[in-house]
Parts: C-alpha cells; sequence; structure tokens
C-alpha cells in the first residue's frame, strides 16, 4: 500500500535559518505529491504540488522536488521566519487510488526570533 | 466563495451523546473526506464520497456514520460517542479523479470534540 514517512520533529530554527524537512514515500503508479501547511488553530492549507518527476513545486519560498529515483520530496527554504512556525505535512495521492490522500504523521517546526 | 465551512468549531459532549458534524463546500466540487488528526498521528481518514451519492469507509470508520446529503454537503455522525472519539475533526474537498486532475484536496477549518 501507499505511506509517507517525513522527518520527526520537532524542529526548531533561528530567524533566517536554512530549512530541510524529509518526506519519503511508497506507492503504486505515478503519485502526485504534496506539502501542506497547518499554521496553529487552523486547517491544512496546500503549500505546494508536484505532479511528476523531477517537477519542483515552489510557493513562498518553500521548494520541493519530485525525486522518483530516490522516492523523495524533501521541503526546503532557505531562509525561515518566524511566521513560518507551522506544522507541515508531506502526502501522496497515488494514480491508482485516486480520491484519497496519504498523509505523513507531520512535523512541528518552530522558528525563534 | 467560503471554500469549505464545518460547524461547530467547538462541541462538548458526554459518553453515550450523540451528535452531527456538518461540512459544505461552495467549489462544485465531486468528492467530500472526513478526517481526524490526533497528537503524533497525523490525518487519518474516516470516510470519504468520491462522488454524489456514494460513501466509503477509509482508515477508522469504526464508531461513525456518514451521509452525502447533496453535491455540497456531506455531513459525519457519532451515535454514541466515547471518550477515544476526542480529536479535531476536518473535513476536505477535492474534484474528484479524471484525466488531468491531480486531486488536490481543500480543508475546512476543523471541528474541535471533546467527549467527557
Amino acid at each position: 500500500g501507499n505511506s509517507v514517512t517525513q522527518m520527526e520533529g520537532p524542529v526548531t530554527l533561528s530567524e533566517e535559518a536554512f530549512l530541510t524537512i524529509n518526506c519519503t514515500y511508497t506507492a503504486t503508479g505515478y503519485p502526485s505529491l504534496f506539502w501542506y501547511v497547518q499554521y496553529p488553530g487552523e486547517g491544512l492549507q496546500l503549500l505546494l504540488k508536484a505532479t511528476k518527476a523531477d517537477d519542483k513545486g515552489s510557493n513562498k519560498g518553500f521548494e520541493a522536488t519530485y525525486r522518483k529515483e530516490t522516492t523523495s520530496f524533501h521541503l526546503e527554504k532557505g531562509s525561515v521566519q518566524v511566521s513560518d512556525s507551522a506544522v507541515y505535512f508531506c502526502a501522496l495521492n497515488s494514480g491508482g487510488s485516486n480520491y484519497k490522500l496519504t498523509f505523513g504523521k507531520g512535523t512541528l517546526l518552530t522558528v525563534n526570533p | 466563495n467560503a471554500g469549505v465551512t464545518q460547524t461547530p468549531k467547538f462541541q462538548v459532549l458526554k459518553t453515550g451523546q450523540s451528535m452531527t458534524l456538518q461540512c459544505a463546500q461552495d467549489m462544485n466540487h465531486n468528492s467530500m473526506y472526513w478526517y481526524r488528526q490526533d497528537p503524533g498521528m497525523g490525518l487519518r481518514l474516516i470516510y470519504y464520497s468520491a462522488s454524489e451519492g456514494t460513501t466509503d469507509k477509509g482508515e477508522v470508520p469504526n464508531g461513525y456514520n456518514v451521509s452525502r446529503l447533496n453535491k455540497r454537503e456531506f455531513s459525519l455522525r457519532l451515535e454514541s460517542a466515547a471518550p477515544s472519539q476526542t480529536s479535531v475533526y476536518f473535513c476536505a474537498s477535492s474534484e474528484g479523479s479524471g484525466a488531468g486532475r491531480v486531486n488536490e484536496q481543500f480543508f475546512g477549518p476543523g471541528t474541535r470534540l471533546t467527549v467527557l
């Protein structure tokens, strides 16, 4: 079956530090890959997505590249801000089960000024 | 355009009580979903509705029922609440499967449920 493994948190960084949150997946077919962000007390929002191998998703300074050879979709940002403090979820949608998303367990990021 | 709305935002129940969580979307999406979120567990799918008139079990359906009332609305019912159902519940919607569709999901703000 499909599964997503992302690095466990919590992750604590200082403002302007470089961020990487690792995500690897197992899936049948050719999945689409997503990063969602959840700010405190809110629902999940789509941060970025990639639909095929070597695609790079980007939004708000965050980037992730779909690496089929390593089955990975790591999230990166060059310079984090306090406002980036949130929980980040990696997810996939397999072409074989197109209605459902499979989520990782989430990574809590705290950015200190 | 409100996106996905959920009511209520907060609810406290006693063990054995029943309640219905409401969800509506105004994006003309075909598919709708109910998740629960618990600390350290991520999001787990309870039920989903691929299209109007259909519902299917997800990963953790026990203790819940759903109704796809129409294309816009998808409700989640707890018939006899238990403390293990204390959680944050999220509704989501997506266009649904089909050629060229990525099936990105849009989430509501959540309902925080406590069962005493």
